[in-house]
């Protein structure tokens, strides 16, 4: 049972594009939603997180939107870059009680041509 | 500057061996974790541990055990290994507070054949 679903599975955009990506999850629980990234041969790296106080979190041309009525949220990277291609993971977990265990989305393979 | 490293990296073994991952961290971290990675499933949890002699069971934890007896490692033994279990697994290593950032290391290419 897949609690955290991430779409699309894929994407390509042009150089200075702002890809999209969305996540959805079913436990209202949740209270900590990171995206981790992903370069081929290294293991996931924190990239930008947001916690549901806050509808909107932006860390350099990184932007999470978060609607907690929908329970989704959102990845939205600005002026693309080749070296923006990667492999992008959303995820979540439970601050109080959750031991940092993170539920991971199925990933998207973003790739960004010149 | 404070590490998690896996070894080894690749590794190709044959059905029914018995498999051991290791994972060392250098953060004094209490949280440590296991996850597998497998196209179209993202990463699942399959073992995690709060601390020494500490050890939980994950969202797919059959026929993988760990043990914890330091702060700095949690080898991932896979008890009989089975084509299932062809997998990138990587560890990670987190503070105890909930919400703060997990460390993740290189990742091993596990193949059995």
């Amino acid at each position: 049972q897949q609690q955290v679903k991430q779409s699309p599975q894929s994407l390509i955009v042009q150089k200075g594009g702002i890809p999209i990506i969305n996540c959805a999850y079913e436990n209202t629980a949740f209270d900590y939603f990171p995206w981790y990234q992903q370069f081929p041969g290294k293991g996931p790296a924190l990239l930008i997180a947001i916690r549901p106080d806050v509808s909107e979190k932006k860390e350099g041309r990184f932007t999470i939107s978060f609607n907690k009525s929908a329970k989704q949220f959102s990845l939205h990277i600005m002026d693309s870059q080749p070296g923006d291609s990667a492999t992008y993971f959303c995820a979540a977990s439970k601050i109080t009680g959750g031991g940092n265990k993170l539920t991971f989305g199925t990933g998207t393979q973003l790739k960004v041509e010149l | 500057d404070a590490e998690i490293t896996q070894s080894p990296r690749h590794k190709i073994t044959e059905t029914g061996r018995q498999v051991t991952l290791a994972c060392h961290q250098t953060w004094n971290h209490n949280n440590m974790f296991w996850y597998r990675q497998d196209l179209g499933h993202g990463l699942r949890l399959i073992h995690y541990s709060y601390g020494v002699q500490d050890t939980n069971k994950g969202e797919v934890s059959d026929g993988y055990s760990v043990s914890r007896s330091n702060t700095e490692d949690l080898p991932l033994t896979l008890e009989s290994a089975a084509s299932s279990q062809t997998s990138v697994y990587f560890c990670a290593s987190s503070n105890r507070d909930g919400g703060t950032e997990a460390f993740f290391g290189q990742g091993t290419r596990l193949t059995v054949v």
